[in-house]
């Protein structure tokens, strides 16, 4: 199947810095992709989607100048976190859309303190 | 009505067990069908997708979708216990769309 990374897997900063989470498709290109977040015990929230070479569309409740994306390529995604703070603590996810389905990367661990 | 509906569980069956996992919908505009698999503090990874009606079988699995009834299902034959985590089924109606999942169904396998 096609492959994704993300880095760093995890990541612990102090409240107030800001932290970039990379999310790479390795074996494949595509034009749409997504972020999302997921808290223990809970589903995945969905928290943008991303065209390449566009601005992303963030979802209801999602402040897009705190989680500043940055989509260059076919195969290069970012988010940073701005500032970040504790209640943004959390599993940060990246999936790319490849038409049929959607292949998933393994995570980003943030612990803001 | 939730869009997806997926029974959380938890689902507990003994090693080598056949496990049946399942997901009911609402839109009739939803084409594209997944099925992943999480394992706690990992993403979820695609174990089978389906576009329209139909089944589809890779090794111990094979995925069932019924348009006509908005039903879509997982089957795990020879359950493992590596087999225990979260199934989360998870669709969407055109490409470059968000998909829409289901709550996702803890599975416990015993050895």
């Amino acid at each position: 199947g096609a492959v994704v990374s993300q880095h760093p897997s995890r990541v612990i900063c102090k409240s107030g810095t800001s932290v970039k989470i990379e999310c790479r498709s390795l074996d494949f290109q595509a034009t749409t992709m997504f972020w999302y977040r997921q808290f223990p015990k809970q589903s995945l929230m969905l928290m943008a989607t991303s065209n390449e070479g566009s601005k992303a569309t963030y979802e209801q409740g999602v402040e897009k100048d705190k989680f500043l994306i940055n989509h260059a390529s076919l195969t290069l995604s970012t988010l940073t976190v701005t500032s970040a703070h504790p209640e943004d603590s959390s599993f940060y996810i990246c999936s790319w859309d490849t038409q049929e389905t959607q292949y998933f990367g393994p995570g980003t661990r943030l612990l803001v303190l | 009505q939730k869009e997806v509906e997926q029974d959380p569980g938890p689902l507990s069956v003994p090693e080598g067990a056949i496990v049946s996992l399942n997901c009911t919908y609402s839109n009739s505009a939803f084409q594209y069908f997944m099925w992943y698999r999480q394992y706690s503090r990992k993403g979820p990874e695609l174990l089978m997708y389906t576009y329209s009606s139909g089944n589809k079988e890779d090794g111990r699995f094979t995925a069932q979708v019924d348009k006509s009834s908005k039903y879509i299902s997982l089957f795990i034959r020879d359950s493992q216990p590596s087999d225990s985590a979260t199934y989360l089924c998870a669709m969407k109606g055109q490409a470059g769309t968000a998909l829409i999942f289901g709550k996702g169904t803890t599975l416990s396998v015993s050895s």
